[in-house]
Protein backbone atom coordinates (compact mmCIF):
# COMPACT_ATOMS: atom_id res chain seq x y z
CA UNK A 1 0.00 0.00 0.00
CA UNK A 2 1.13 3.22 -1.13
CA UNK A 3 1.72 5.35 2.11
CA UNK A 4 3.69 8.19 3.67
CA UNK A 5 4.53 8.52 7.70
CA UNK A 6 5.63 11.14 9.77
CA UNK A 7 7.09 11.45 12.64
CA UNK A 8 6.85 13.07 15.12
CA UNK A 9 3.39 14.03 15.02
CA UNK A 10 4.48 17.53 17.02
CA UNK A 11 7.68 18.57 18.58
CA UNK A 12 7.98 21.60 20.54
CA UNK A 13 11.69 23.66 20.72
CA UNK A 14 12.98 26.54 22.17
CA UNK A 15 13.84 29.70 19.62
CA UNK A 16 17.35 28.71 18.24
CA UNK A 17 17.56 25.64 18.57
CA UNK A 18 17.76 23.22 15.59
CA UNK A 19 15.36 20.09 14.38
CA UNK A 20 14.52 17.30 12.24
CA UNK A 21 11.31 15.66 11.14
CA UNK A 22 11.10 12.50 9.56
CA UNK A 23 9.27 11.16 6.50
CA UNK A 24 9.07 7.23 5.57
CA UNK A 25 7.28 6.12 2.34
CA UNK A 26 6.37 3.14 0.75
CA UNK A 27 5.39 4.51 -2.33
CA UNK A 28 6.06 2.80 -5.51
CA UNK A 29 7.44 3.96 -8.32
CA UNK A 30 9.01 6.87 -6.73
CA UNK A 31 8.71 10.08 -8.78
CA UNK A 32 9.70 12.84 -6.59
CA UNK A 33 9.14 13.93 -2.69
CA UNK A 34 7.92 17.80 -1.29
CA UNK A 35 8.16 19.11 1.85
CA UNK A 36 5.35 21.72 2.45
CA UNK A 37 5.13 24.45 5.32
CA UNK A 38 1.17 25.18 6.63
CA UNK A 39 1.06 28.30 8.56
CA UNK A 40 -2.27 28.18 11.22
CA UNK A 41 -5.01 28.94 8.97
CA UNK A 42 -3.31 29.24 6.00
CA UNK A 43 -2.58 27.31 2.45
CA UNK A 44 0.34 24.97 2.08
CA UNK A 45 3.55 26.75 0.67
CA UNK A 46 6.48 24.83 -0.93
CA UNK A 47 9.66 24.54 0.62
CA UNK A 48 11.53 21.59 -1.51
CA UNK A 49 10.89 19.54 -4.24
CA UNK A 50 13.86 16.51 -4.11
CA UNK A 51 13.87 14.15 -7.52
CA UNK A 52 15.21 10.34 -7.22
CA UNK A 53 19.11 12.03 -7.99
CA UNK A 54 18.62 14.25 -5.51
CA UNK A 55 19.97 13.56 -1.80
CA UNK A 56 19.90 17.20 -0.53
CA UNK A 57 18.59 20.14 -1.26
CA UNK A 58 18.74 23.48 0.77
CA UNK A 59 15.86 26.49 1.30
CA UNK A 60 17.26 29.34 3.66
CA UNK A 61 17.61 27.57 7.15
CA UNK A 62 15.32 24.40 6.08
CA UNK A 63 17.47 21.23 4.52
CA UNK A 64 15.70 18.47 3.04
CA UNK A 65 17.41 15.27 2.68
CA UNK A 66 16.61 12.12 0.51
CA UNK A 67 17.35 8.75 0.67
CA UNK A 68 15.88 7.02 -2.08
CA UNK A 69 17.35 3.37 -1.17
CA UNK A 70 15.61 3.31 2.52
CA UNK A 71 12.84 5.45 1.27
CA UNK A 72 13.01 7.98 3.87
CA UNK A 73 13.61 11.47 4.09
CA UNK A 74 14.12 14.36 6.64
CA UNK A 75 13.44 18.05 6.88
CA UNK A 76 16.48 19.85 8.99
CA UNK A 77 15.55 22.87 10.31
CA UNK A 78 18.97 25.11 11.71
CA UNK A 79 18.24 27.83 14.28
CA UNK A 80 14.71 27.58 14.52
CA UNK A 81 12.73 31.04 14.96
CA UNK A 82 9.46 31.95 16.25
CA UNK A 83 8.03 32.16 12.36
CA UNK A 84 9.25 28.43 11.76
CA UNK A 85 5.92 26.82 14.24
CA UNK A 86 4.05 25.82 11.12
CA UNK A 87 2.74 21.81 10.56
CA UNK A 88 4.96 20.68 7.54
CA UNK A 89 4.00 18.29 5.48
CA UNK A 90 5.65 15.27 3.12
CA UNK A 91 4.21 14.41 0.29
CA UNK A 92 5.36 11.95 -2.45
CA UNK A 93 4.37 11.71 -5.92
CA UNK A 94 4.20 8.41 -7.42
CA UNK A 95 4.35 6.43 -10.58
CA UNK A 96 5.05 8.10 -14.06
CA UNK A 97 1.15 9.70 -14.86
CA UNK A 98 2.19 13.18 -12.89
CA UNK A 99 -1.13 13.57 -12.32
CA UNK A 100 -2.64 15.06 -8.80
CA UNK A 101 -4.20 11.51 -8.43
CA UNK A 102 -0.38 10.15 -7.94
CA UNK A 103 -0.04 12.50 -4.60
CA UNK A 104 0.26 10.81 -1.87
CA UNK A 105 0.19 13.65 1.16
CA UNK A 106 1.69 12.60 5.10
CA UNK A 107 -0.56 13.29 7.90
CA UNK A 108 2.32 16.22 8.77
CA UNK A 109 4.34 17.17 11.76
CA UNK A 110 3.10 20.09 14.19
CA UNK A 111 6.07 22.40 15.25
CA UNK A 112 6.15 24.63 17.65
CA UNK A 113 8.34 26.47 18.64
CA UNK A 114 8.95 28.50 22.38
CA UNK A 115 10.56 31.88 22.76
CA UNK B 1 -0.20 37.56 -9.82
CA UNK B 2 -2.69 36.62 -7.52
CA UNK B 3 -1.95 33.14 -7.20
CA UNK B 4 -4.43 31.09 -6.62
CA UNK B 5 -7.94 32.77 -4.52
CA UNK B 6 -10.90 31.00 -3.16
CA UNK B 7 -13.94 32.63 -1.91
CA UNK B 8 -15.54 32.53 0.78
CA UNK B 9 -13.48 32.35 3.30
CA UNK B 10 -15.60 31.23 5.48
CA UNK B 11 -19.39 29.92 5.32
CA UNK B 12 -22.07 28.57 7.29
CA UNK B 13 -24.43 26.09 6.41
CA UNK B 14 -27.78 24.35 7.39
CA UNK B 15 -27.97 20.42 6.45
CA UNK B 16 -29.48 20.11 2.84
CA UNK B 17 -28.32 23.29 1.77
CA UNK B 18 -26.10 23.40 -1.47
CA UNK B 19 -23.96 26.08 -2.32
CA UNK B 20 -20.36 26.46 -4.40
CA UNK B 21 -17.52 27.28 -3.46
CA UNK B 22 -15.17 29.34 -5.81
CA UNK B 23 -11.36 29.21 -7.00
CA UNK B 24 -9.60 30.93 -9.79
CA UNK B 25 -5.96 30.52 -10.52
CA UNK B 26 -4.09 33.15 -13.10
CA UNK B 27 -1.09 31.31 -13.68
CA UNK B 28 -2.31 29.43 -16.33
CA UNK B 29 -1.86 26.03 -14.92
CA UNK B 30 -3.50 23.29 -16.65
CA UNK B 31 -3.78 20.74 -13.09
CA UNK B 32 -6.40 22.45 -10.78
CA UNK B 33 -7.33 20.54 -7.54
CA UNK B 34 -9.84 20.81 -4.16
CA UNK B 35 -8.80 18.94 -1.04
CA UNK B 36 -10.32 19.47 2.38
CA UNK B 37 -8.24 19.27 5.67
CA UNK B 38 -9.65 17.73 8.71
CA UNK B 39 -7.48 17.43 12.22
CA UNK B 40 -5.80 14.18 11.71
CA UNK B 41 -6.28 13.56 8.35
CA UNK B 42 -4.20 15.82 6.66
CA UNK B 43 -4.98 16.91 3.45
CA UNK B 44 -7.34 14.84 0.87
CA UNK B 45 -8.21 14.80 -2.47
CA UNK B 46 -12.05 15.47 -3.68
CA UNK B 47 -11.14 16.07 -7.46
CA UNK B 48 -8.96 17.75 -9.43
CA UNK B 49 -8.92 18.34 -13.09
CA UNK B 50 -5.79 18.02 -15.77
CA UNK B 51 -7.35 20.26 -17.93
CA UNK B 52 -9.85 22.57 -19.36
CA UNK B 53 -12.71 20.35 -19.69
CA UNK B 54 -11.56 17.08 -17.61
CA UNK B 55 -12.34 16.32 -14.30
CA UNK B 56 -11.64 13.34 -12.43
CA UNK B 57 -12.61 11.91 -8.66
CA UNK B 58 -10.29 11.31 -6.29
CA UNK B 59 -9.81 10.17 -2.64
CA UNK B 60 -12.77 11.47 -1.35
CA UNK B 61 -15.60 12.52 -3.90
CA UNK B 62 -18.57 11.66 -2.61
CA UNK B 63 -21.30 14.77 -1.93
CA UNK B 64 -19.24 17.06 -4.41
CA UNK B 65 -19.55 17.81 -7.86
CA UNK B 66 -16.79 20.07 -10.02
CA UNK B 67 -16.75 21.26 -13.63
CA UNK B 68 -13.61 23.34 -15.45
CA UNK B 69 -15.30 25.39 -18.35
CA UNK B 70 -11.80 27.40 -18.12
CA UNK B 71 -8.48 27.25 -17.40
CA UNK B 72 -8.71 29.80 -14.55
CA UNK B 73 -11.67 28.61 -12.57
CA UNK B 74 -12.51 25.16 -10.67
CA UNK B 75 -15.42 25.59 -8.66
CA UNK B 76 -16.52 22.85 -5.79
CA UNK B 77 -20.52 22.52 -5.51
CA UNK B 78 -21.71 20.87 -2.07
CA UNK B 79 -25.23 19.55 -3.34
CA UNK B 80 -26.75 18.86 -0.08
CA UNK B 81 -24.91 20.12 2.85
CA UNK B 82 -24.06 17.67 5.70
CA UNK B 83 -22.47 17.73 8.82
CA UNK B 84 -19.64 15.61 7.80
CA UNK B 85 -18.33 18.34 5.20
CA UNK B 86 -17.83 20.11 7.98
CA UNK B 87 -14.21 20.80 7.15
CA UNK B 88 -11.09 23.48 5.37
CA UNK B 89 -11.19 23.00 1.90
CA UNK B 90 -8.25 24.03 -0.54
CA UNK B 91 -7.60 24.96 -3.94
CA UNK B 92 -4.47 24.03 -5.50
CA UNK B 93 -3.02 24.96 -8.64
CA UNK B 94 -0.07 23.54 -10.55
CA UNK B 95 2.10 23.44 -14.16
CA UNK B 96 2.60 19.64 -13.23
CA UNK B 97 3.67 17.34 -10.89
CA UNK B 98 6.67 15.47 -12.79
CA UNK B 99 9.67 17.83 -12.64
CA UNK B 100 11.46 19.44 -9.80
CA UNK B 101 10.12 23.02 -10.86
CA UNK B 102 6.48 21.80 -10.87
CA UNK B 103 5.26 23.34 -7.55
CA UNK B 104 1.53 22.88 -6.68
CA UNK B 105 -0.01 26.55 -5.13
CA UNK B 106 -2.17 26.51 -2.59
CA UNK B 107 -5.12 28.70 -2.08
CA UNK B 108 -5.28 30.40 1.05
CA UNK B 109 -8.39 28.08 2.16
CA UNK B 110 -12.54 28.41 2.93
CA UNK B 111 -13.46 27.31 6.02
CA UNK B 112 -17.04 25.54 6.21
CA UNK B 113 -19.24 24.98 8.95
CA UNK B 114 -22.41 22.35 8.45
CA UNK B 115 -24.90 22.87 11.18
Amino acid sequence: KNQVEQSPQSLIILEGKNCTLQCNYTVSPFSNLRWYKQDTGRGPVSLTIMTFSENTKSNGRYTATLDADTKQSSLHITASQLSDSASYICVVSRGYGGSQGNLIFGKGTKLSVKP
Amino acid sequence: NAGVTQTPKFQVLKTGQSMTLQCAQDMNHEYMSWYRQDPGMGLRLIHYSVGAGITDQGEVPNGYNVSRSTTEDFPLRLLSAAPSQTSVYFCASSSGFRKRNNEQFFGPGTRLTVL
